[in-house]
């Protein structure tokens, strides 16, 4: 059971928006900012979005990060057949002292 | 180019103790803007973080592990290192290590913007 909880497998067409929710309590995300990682099959993850909006040099603007008190949302804009990958959300977590995961949200572009 | 790259035993009995390794090439680990990280991540589930370090010695552990881990630098070497006793099955995993950039002062909060591609712990006897 993950601290931060997503939406399990949603699916998008190529050139659909696509968004992923991540909700988290007052000592999580509601205290600290929200980063979000990309992983493909079979590859380690990557930065895809940190202090919840910004993205990392090389990451398209199709990628879009917000939050709003206790949960966050990512979205991909003009869906690409590469966007197909697992996305987790992570924030820092004041009770535990340490970082939280959120379970993951496998994205299938059909 | 910073590059990150773990190693290990591959397989670990049950009880006994992993030791992994983290070799940081391109940057220091003794730079005191960022912290360096593990997170795991068993067959077919999520990602977990496990354990974070800051050159000058402090460290963060994920509670459930915290009595188990521990987690350390060489900078000589320019490495870092982990050390997770008592193994089960459940700690069968790809363990990834990472490097955390965040605001200054509360940089262990921040983002893992560096990964390694992982090593693959196998518990059996």
């Amino acid at each position: 059971q993950s601290v931060l909880t997503q939406p399990p497998s949603p699916s998008g067409t190529p050139g659909q928006r696509v968004t992923i929710s991540c909700s988290g309590s007052s000592s999580n995300i509601g205290s600290n900012t929200v980063n979000w990682y990309q992983q493909l099959p079979g590859t380690a993850p990557k930065l895809l979005i940190y202090s919840n909006n910004q993205r990392p040099s090389g990451v398209p603007d199709r990628f879009s990060g917000s939050k709003s008190g206790t949960s966050a949302s990512l979205a991909i804009s003009g869906l690409q057949s590469e966007d197909e990958a697992d996305y987790y959300c992570a924030a820092w977590d004041n009770s535990l002292n340490g970082q939280v995961f959120g379970g993951g949200t496998k994205l299938t572009v059909l | 180019q910073l590059q990150l790259q773990e190693s290990g035993p591959g397989l670990v009995k049950p009880s006994e103790t992993l030791s992994l390794t983290c070799t940081v090439s391109g940057d220091s680990i003794s730079s005191s803007s960022y912290y360096w990280g593990w997170i795991r991540q068993p067959p077919g589930k999520g990602l977990e973080w496990v354990a974070s370090v800051h050159y000058i010695g402090t460290t963060f552990y994920n509670p459930p592990l915290k009595s188990r881990a521990a987690i350390s630098l060489d900078t000589s070497k320019n490495q870092f290192s982990l050390k997770l006793s008592s193994i089960t099955a459940a700690d069968a995993a790809v363990y990834f290590c990472a490097r955390c950039s965040g605001t200054v002062g509360i940089i262990a909060r921040g983002a893992f913007d560096i990964w390694g591609q992982g090593t693959m712990v196998t518990v059996s006897s």
